[in-house]
C-alpha cells in the first residue's frame, strides 16, 4: 500500500559541494526513469532520464546512476548552486508502460550560500 | 514556443460545487496526461488522453471526476460536487505523438475546497 509522507526527506548542502539524491523504485518491470525538479509553486521540470539498458548517464552538471540489482536510482549534482534548491522526484514508467509515470515521494534539496 | 498552460492557477470552491481545470498542451503535442499531487507527496497519475479519446483513466476516482480532450480547445478535468479531500495541486503534462515517456508539465492548478 501507499504510505503518506508528512515530511519530505531533506538534504542540505553548501554551495559548491556535490549533492547526491537517492531513490528506490518499486517495479522491476520498469525500464525508463526520469528525474524531475520541482520548485515551489511550479510544475515538475525534466532534468535527465535513463533507460534500463544503461547504468549511468551524464548531463550538464548532473549524473544519473541506475542499479537494477537493488532497484536504486541516484541523481548527482556537481557544484550545487542556490538555484538548485527544490524538491527532486524520481519517476519510473509504471511496469513498462509507455506513458504512465509513477513518482517517488521527493527529496527537498536546500543549498546554503 | 509556449509551454503547457493551465488555468486557473488557483481555484477555490465550496463543498458541493464543481471545479473545472483547463490544460492547453504544448504546440504540436496531441497527448495529455493529468496528475494529482497532495502536499509533500509525489504526483499520482490520473488519466491519459489523446484528441477525442480517453486512453487510460485507471487513476481517476470512479465517481465525480471526468476528463476530456476535445478536437478543438483545451483538455478539461472536471470534478463534480467537490469535497475537502479533493484539495490538491493538479498538473497537466503533454507529449508529442506517439505517446512518449518525456512529458512536459504545466504550472498546475491549486484547488482548495472550503
Amino acid at each position: 500500500g501507499e504510505s503518506v509522507g508528512l515530511h519530505l526527506p531533506t538534504l542540505s548542502v553548501q554551495e559548491g559541494d556535490n549533492s547526491i539524491i537517492n531513490c528506490a523504485y518499486s517495479n522491476s518491470a520498469s525500464d525508463y526513469f526520469i528525474w524531475y525538479k520541482q520548485e515551489s509553486g511550479k510544475g515538475p521540470q525534466f532534468i535527465i532520464d535513463i533507460r534500463s539498458n544503461m547504468d549511468k548517464r551524464q548531463g550538464q552538471r548532473v549524473t544519473v546512476l541506475l542499479n537494477k540489482t537493488v532497484k536504486h536510482l541516484s541523481l548527482q549534482i556537481a557544484a550545487t548552486q542556490p538555484g538548485d534548491s527544490a524538491v527532486y522526484f524520481c519517476a519510473e514508467n509504471s511496469g513498462g508502460s509507455n506513458y504512465k509515470l509513477t513518482f517517488g515521494k521527493g527529496t527537498l534539496l536546500t543549498v546554503n550560500p | 514556443n509556449a509551454g503547457v498552460m493551465q488555468n486557473p492557477r488557483h481555484l477555490v470552491r465550496r463543498r458541493g460545487q464543481e471545479a473545472r481545470l483547463r490544460c492547453s498542451p504544448m504546440k504540436g503535442h496531441s497527448h495529455v496526461y493529468w496528475y494529482r499531487q497532495l502536499p509533500e507527496e509525489g504526483l499520482k497519475f490520473m488519466v491519459y488522453l489523446q484528441k477525442e479519446n480517453i486512453i487510460d483513466e485507471s487513476g481517476m476516482p470512479k465517481e465525480r471526476f471526468s476528463a476530456e480532450f476535445p478536437k478543438e480547445g483545451p483538455s478539461i478535468l472536471r470534478i463534480q460536487q467537490v469535497v475537502r479531500g479533493d484539495s490538491a495541486a493538479y498538473f497537466c503534462a503533454s507529449s508529442p505523438p506517439p505517446g512518449r515517456y518525456e512529458q512536459f508539465f504545466g504550472p498546475g492548478t491549486r484547488l482548495t475546497v472550503l
